[in-house]
């Protein structure tokens, strides 16, 4: 069965802090992608990534980067956090293909930046 | 670029009673269209999707979603809920350029509330 793997279910830091939130997956998946839920907002795509070492900008990228070393591995890093990015955020593997395949998600990190 | 609604924020359905959960798209090829399912703390679960064929479609736990583009609709009905569907619920869309690799773009949600 398809299982991606968020690292952290509750994560707190604090504002000015450098926060990295790690996705794992073991589907060999090309794709993976980076959201962020807020309540009334639904789901905001921040990044994504084709395969390994490869990147794109989302909808909201701004105060964000990621990291894709290895494929089943993607990493959201948070430069300087700040008390608006207190979010839950979600990862999701995909294999590259048609675009009808789903996406798969993880049970998400919840961050609070105090 | 694509877009979904979900008009209705909360909805609250006895238990036994149908269901029905609107989602319009805007897109302006042949769209792909999801639902998801996300119970309290946890991730997203996918219902069903469409990508081509008959309109109707049937996903896991009894749900089935109809296609109709003349009404840009793409709608989750389930004949009688159970407690356990108590949940939020996501209308996606993804794009054909990309290969779906670029993402999907979702509406923001419709939390159901099942009363005994």
């Amino acid at each position: 069965d398809v299982k991606v793997t968020q690292s952290s279910r509750y994560l707190v830091k604090r504002t000015g802090e450098k926060v990295f939130l790690e996705c794992v997956q073991d589907m060999d998946h090309e794709n993976m992608f980076w959201y962020r839920q807020d309540p009334g907002l639904g789901l905001r795509l921040i990044y994504f990534s084709y395969d390994v070492k490869m990147k794109e900008k989302g909808d909201i990228p701004e105060g964000y980067s990621v990291s894709r070393e290895k494929k089943e591995r993607f990493s959201l890093i948070l430069e300087s956090a700040s008390t608006n990015q207190t979010s839950m955020y979600l990862c999701a593997s995909r294999l590259q293909g048609l675009p009808n395949q789903p996406q798969h998600f993880g049970d998400g990190t919840r961050l609070s930046i105090l | 670029a694509q877009s979904v609604t979900q008009p209705d924020i909360h909805i609250t359905v006895s238990e036994g009673a149908s269901l029905e959960l609107r989602c319009n798209y805007s897109y302006g090829a042949t769209p792909y269209l999801f639902w998801y399912v996300q119970s309290p703390g946890q991730g997203l679960q996918l219902l069903l999707k469409y990508f081509s064929g008959d309109t109707l479609v049937q996903g896991i736990k009894g749900f089935e979603a109809e296609f109709k583009r003349s009404q840009s609709s793409f709608n989750l009905r389930k004949p009688s809920v159970h407690w356990s569907d108590a949940a939020e619920y996501f209308c996606a869309v993804g794009a054909g350029s990309g290969g779906g690799a670029d993402g999907l773009t979702f509406g923001k949600g419709t939390h159901l509330i099942i009363q005994p």
